[in-house]
């Protein structure tokens, strides 16, 4: 089955820094790759996706980039603020032979912000 | 984006009794939507994929007759917990998938078995 890996797996960055996060994936079938922010307690959001014709993609403070031939994509965050404190969740999506889709979550990313 | 709810937020059940558990999606209609468990301080574990009007899809591992899975319209979905026992106790939530491919998820459901 799908095989999604993230790194790294905690994070702490000074208020102000930048923040990566990477996603590698085994299915070279994915074509959706969006990333999630889970607060704690709370449901994940998503927060940006890319989709597999496009390499890079940008939202105010947030980017991701793919690389859909080594099959892996990163979330940058730059300046980043205390409220970013949460965990990060990539989950690529393909499509199966069915006609459906299944979404796997990576291993998930703790990022802490200090202030 | 899009909104996906889900009920009860929260419950307790005696062991041995049954829970469900639904999820909407109000304000777009979800062909497919997914359930997903998740333990303290760990990843979502996909434990099936429902497709309105058919059979759930199980991953490996995730007993059938234990969850049971009906989508039986394009913005419901439910969980059946049976027979529950301590072990299934957890966060459980759900995702439903909009015609963009984006997935939004509903604020979950942490379920205690006593």
């Amino acid at each position: 089955g799908e095989n999604v890996e993230q790194h790294p797996s905690t994070l702490s960055v000074q208020e102000g820094d930048s923040a990566v996060i990477k996603c590698t994936y085994s299915d070279s079938a994915s074509n959706y790759f969006p990333w999630y922010k889970q607060e704690l307690g709370k449901r994940p959001q998503l927060i940006i996706d890319i989709r597999s014709n496009v390499g890079e993609k940008k939202d105010q403070r947030i980017a991701v980039t793919l690389n859909k031939t080594a099959k892996h994509f990163s979330l940058h965050i730059t300046e980043t603020q205390p409220e970013d404190s949460a965990v990060y969740f990539c989950a690529p999506c393909g499509p199966l032979t069915s006609g459906t889709y299944k979404y796997i979550f990576g291993t998930g990313t703790r990022l802490k912000v200090l202030a | 984006g899009a909104v996906v709810s889900q009920h009860p937020s929260r419950v307790i059940c005696k062991s041995g009794t049954s829970v469900k558990i639904e999820c909407r999606s109000l304000d777009f209609q979800a062909t497919t939507m997914f359930w997903y468990r998740q333990f303290p301080k760990k990843s979502l574990m996909l434990m099936a994929t429902s497709n309105e009007g058919s059979k759930a899809t199980y991953e490996q591992g995730v007993e059938k007759d234990k969850f049971l899975i009906n989508h039986a319209s394009l913005t419901l979905s439910t969980l059946t917990v049976t027979s529950a026992h301590p072990e299934d106790s957890s966060f459980y939530i759900c995702s439903a998938r909009d015609q963009t491919e984006k997935a939004f998820f509903g604020q979950g459901t942490r379920l205690t078995v006593v």
